[in-house]
Parts: C-alpha cells; sequence; structure tokens
C-alpha cells in the first residue's frame, strides 16, 4: 500500500512568491495534518484538517493556509514567502481524528526560497 | 507551555554498544507519546507510541519506555543501519487539534562499525 505521498519534492521560489504543496494521505485516512521542519529542528504542527475542516491551527501566520478536498487529500499554501520559510514541508496523514490513532507521514516537501 | 526536551542531542556508538535515548516531557494532559526515526532528506518515519506509564513497546533492536515524565529509547546491540535522527513526540488535548505534535530537536545516532 502506498503511504503518505506529497509533491513536488524539492521546489525553489523567489521571495514574495506564492507557492503550493499537495498531499495525498494513505488510503482510508480522513485526518490529514502539516508540519515545517527547519533544518536542525524537530517538525513544528501548522494544520490539521479532517473530514475538510480545519481542527486546528499551529502559530504560523495568515500567509499559510490549508484545505482538504472530498478524497481527503490536501494542500497547504503560503503567499508572500519570505526567506525564513525555507524549510522540509511534511504531511502527515492518520486514520481518524481522534486519540490512539497512529500518525504516518510522507517523505515531505523541500522548499528554498531565495 | 508543553515542552519536549532531548537528550544527548548526538551519540555515537560502535556496533554493538548498548545504549538510551532519552526524551523528557512537561505536557498537560498526555495522550500519547511518540517515536520516530528520520534518515537524512526524508521524512519521520513511525517507531512506536506509548500511551501510560510503565508501558512498553520493542521492535527489533530498539525497545521504549514511558513513566509519568519522560520516555527512554533503549537501542541493544546497534548495527550502522539503525544510524539516524530519533525524535520524540508529545500528543495532548489542543482543542479540536487531535493530531497536533509537539517535537523535540532530536538525537542524531551514529554507530560505527
Amino acid at each position: 500500500d502506498a503511504g503518505v505521498t506529497q509533491s513536488p519534492t524539492h521546489l525553489i521560489k523567489t521571495r514574495g512568491q506564492q507557492v503550493t504543496l499537495r498531499c495525498s494521505p494513505i488510503s482510508g485516512h480522513k485526518s490529514v495534518s502539516w508540519y515545517q521542519q527547519v533544518l536542525g529542528q524537530g517538525p513544528q504542527f501548522i494544520f490539521q484538517y479532517y473530514e475538510k475542516e480545519e481542527r486546528g491551527r499551529g502559530n504560523f501566520p495568515d500567509r499559510f493556509s490549508a484545505r482538504q478536498f472530498p478524497n481527503y487529500s490536501s494542500e497547504l499554501n503560503v503567499n508572500a514567502l519570505l526567506l525564513g520559510d525555507s524549510a522540509l514541508y511534511l504531511c502527515a496523514s492518520s486514520p481518524l481524528a481522534g486519540f490512539g490513532n497512529t500518525i504516518y507521514f510522507g517523505e515531505g516537501s523541500w522548499l528554498t526560497v531565495v | 507551555e508543553d515542552q519536549v526536551t532531548q537528550s544527548p542531542e548526538a551519540l555515537r556508538l560502535q556496533e554493538g554498544e548498548s545504549s538510551s535515548l532519552n526524551c523528557s516531557y512537561t505536557v498537560s494532559g498526555l495522550r500519547g507519546l511518540f517515536w520516530y526515526r528520520q534518515d537524512p532528506g526524508k521524512g519521520p518515519e513511525f517507531l512506536f507510541t506509548l500511551y501510560s506509564a510503565g508501558e512498553e513497546k520493542e521492535k527489533e533492536r530498539l525497545k521504549a519506555t514511558l513513566t509519568k515524565k519522560e520516555s527512554f529509547l533503549h537501542i541493544t546491540a546497534p548495527k550502522p543501519e539503525d544510524s539516524a535522527t530519533y525524535l520524540c513526540a508529545v500528543q495532548a488535548s489542543y482543542g479540536g487539534a487531535t493530531n497536533k505534535l509537539i517535537f523535540g530537536t532530536g538525537t542524531l545516532l551514529a554507530v560505527q562499525p
């Protein structure tokens, strides 16, 4: 079975541009979360979506937004990119939104802002 | 504020030399403690979830344990392929965000042949 898949794997953007990252959860998983991982640090929570509704948001500016589609895939959008947005963006999925679910991560999308 | 601290930051072992990684945490209402392995340039790979103090889980050369304030990841007779960064994360009640994990900065393990 396919794991969490993310695209693109690598991308380079210029300051001020906008980027869209995509995520397909494991088949049958309905909850998707997004994390940002800066080099040398642990991942930081950005959003959780379940059944197309936002369930939680981390301490990130409004330039970050996301949505979940009826097939449970998800997109993360970042507007007005800053150099500090350069990071590995990780998508995670779990079967449901409740506690007790294993949370699986994808391989991530490497974003470099120049 | 919820916090996760991992130690040591880096650990170098000889093949076969057993050791333990530590994850100490402060969180209100722990719902789960997760261990992940992360290889360079890759996403975290799930290893274990522990839910209550006294719980233990094993997988090959790895064994995770949990107390009320910390978790240990014991590595028995490690091999070079166990070299990776090991991440610890806690899950608690954050409103509706049930999948919000608070991560430590990880322990970088290098196992030399």
